[in-house]
């Protein structure tokens, strides 16, 4: 069975950009989650998706958002990009909706310049 | 509010001794615990789970754990290292709700663990 993956693996934009990130969760999977790294924050969860809507969500500012589509695929938008952004964005899938177990995909690693 | 903390932001090891990466957790309720590894470049890998069963965790790679809930730890070990496990291991949380459901995951700042030959 294919993992969860993401796309672009690798990202540069400006600041005041947008940006979107995408994610394929494992097949048969309905829940996705979205989490940020960074070296200075460590990892924090963004948002979860089940069945194309938002079910959880962290403590981040509205210019991060997301959506779920029927086929479970989930996109991450960052609008007005700040360098505090730069980070990698991990994508995780489960089975559930907020189910433990969880399967990360390999990220998206975003730089702001 | 759940929380965990890790309390070796390093730890470095020879190959062929033991490994110890410690894990203290905080939970309102019956916790899930995890601990998850990164290889650079790498995503994260589940490396085993604590559901409430078993107090004593198998996972894979030889690794294991056990939940001490008078302790509120869940320590992370591994009889001999390898060069392989070299890596960033996080213990995480996932508190069940009081309606039954569980919570996000919620990632301790990690440990750095180095193999040294």
């Amino acid at each position: 069975k294919a993992g969860v993956t993401q796309t672009p693996r690798y990202l540069i934009k400006t600041r005041g950009q947008q940006v979107t990130l995408s994610c394929s969760p494992i097949s048969g999977h309905r829940s996705v989650s979205w989490y940020q790294q960074t070296p200075g924050q460590g990892l924090q969860f963004l948002f979860e998706y089940f069945s194309e809507t938002q079910r959880n969500k962290g403590n981040f500012p509205g210019r991060f958002s997301g959506r779920q589509f029927s086929n479970s695929r989930s996109e991450m938008n960052v609008s007005t990009l700040e360098l505090g952004d730069s980070a990698l964005y991990l994508c995780a899938s489960s089975f559930r909706q907020g189910s433990y177990e969880q399967y990360f995909g390999p990220g998206t690693r975003l730089t702001v310049t | 509010a759940q929380s965990v903390t890790q309390l070796d932001s390093h730890v470095s090891v020879s190959e062929g001794t033991p490994v110890l990466l410690r894990c203290n957790y905080s939970s309102s309720y019956s916790p899930s615990l995890f601990w998850y590894v990164q290889h650079p470049n790498k995503g994260l890998q589940l490396l085993l789970k604590y559901t409430s069963a078993a107090t004593l965790v198998k996972g894979i790679n030889g690794f294991e754990a056990e939940f001490k809930k008078s302790e509120t730890s869940f320590h992370l070990t591994k009889p001999s290292a390898h060069m392989s496990d070299a890596a960033e291991y996080f213990c995480v949380v996932s508190g069940a709700t009081f309606s039954g459901g569980y919570n996000k995951l919620i990632f301790g700042a990690g440990t750095r663990l180095a193999v040294h030959p």
